[in-house]
């Protein structure tokens, strides 16, 4: 079963941050908080993932809570592009990935 | 960057016949996965493998086999196809991981299964 909790879908104005927030309360002390997305009809594709810290890369920034119950990803100028299916997965790193119904984010010119 | 292939994008097969979905990836990644991926159920596990010749299975097996004669080659096969097999199949790979690995999962494109 997935251990996270994330909203149906979601609205973005094309150029505006996307803030697409996780719940993961139950997380495990050695889990990594993964983000992957899924645009129509491609495989899935990694985007970021942290343990404690936040991170950035070219693609997106990931905010982690202090209590690490709760994430965020952002994307901080989002384009039509965008649009996809985004999957928060927490996971240790000994077991295959377990993927989630995600968010799906539409990004609205 | 790591290319993961899927030999076909369409199947289109018929109730009983033997399916076979191959992937390669071009990368000596050890682990490999098969999922299936239907709408409002999302992505479920079916099989993987830590290296060749292993296999282990995952969510949801029944219905499936998979080989792993080579280390790049993973091969999911449907031994009697059946019409609840209609689904999205796609293969993925990653090298070693563990807690303290910042490895990525490489899917493929994806194969859209029909059997009718």
């Amino acid at each position: 079963d997935a251990k996270t909790t994330q909203p149906t879908s979601m609205d973005c104005a094309e150029g505006r941050a996307a803030n697409l927030p996780c719940n993961h309360s139950t997380i495990s002390g050695n889990e990594y908080v993964y983000w992957y997305r899924q645009i129509h009809s491609q495989g899935p594709q990694y985007i970021i993932h942290g343990l404690k810290n936040n991170e950035t890369n070219e693609m997106a920034s990931l905010i982690i809570t202090e209590d690490r119950k709760s994430s965020t990803l952002i994307l901080p100028h989002a384009t039509l592009r965008d649009t996809a299916v985004y999957y928060c997965i927490v996971n240790s790193g000994n077991t295959p990935l377990v993927f989630g119904k995600g968010t799906r984010l539409s990004v609205i010119a | 960057d790591v290319k993961v292939t899927q030999s076909s994008r369409y199947l289109v097969k018929r109730t009983g016949e033997k399916v076979f979905l191959e992937c390669v990836q071009d990368m000596d990644h050890e682990n490999m996965f098969w999922y299936r991926q239907d709408p409002g159920l999302g992505l479920r596990l079916i099989y993987f493998s830590y290296d060749v010749k292993m296999k282990e299975k995952g969510d949801i097996p029944e219905g499936y086999s998979v080989s792993r004669e080579k280390k790049e080659r993973f091969s999911l096969i449907l031994e009697s196809a059946s019409t609840n097999q209609t689904s999205m199949y796609l293969c993925a790979s990653i090298s070693i991981r563990g807690p303290t690995t910042n490895e990525k999962l490489f899917f493929g494109s994806g194969t859209q299964l029909s059997v009718l």
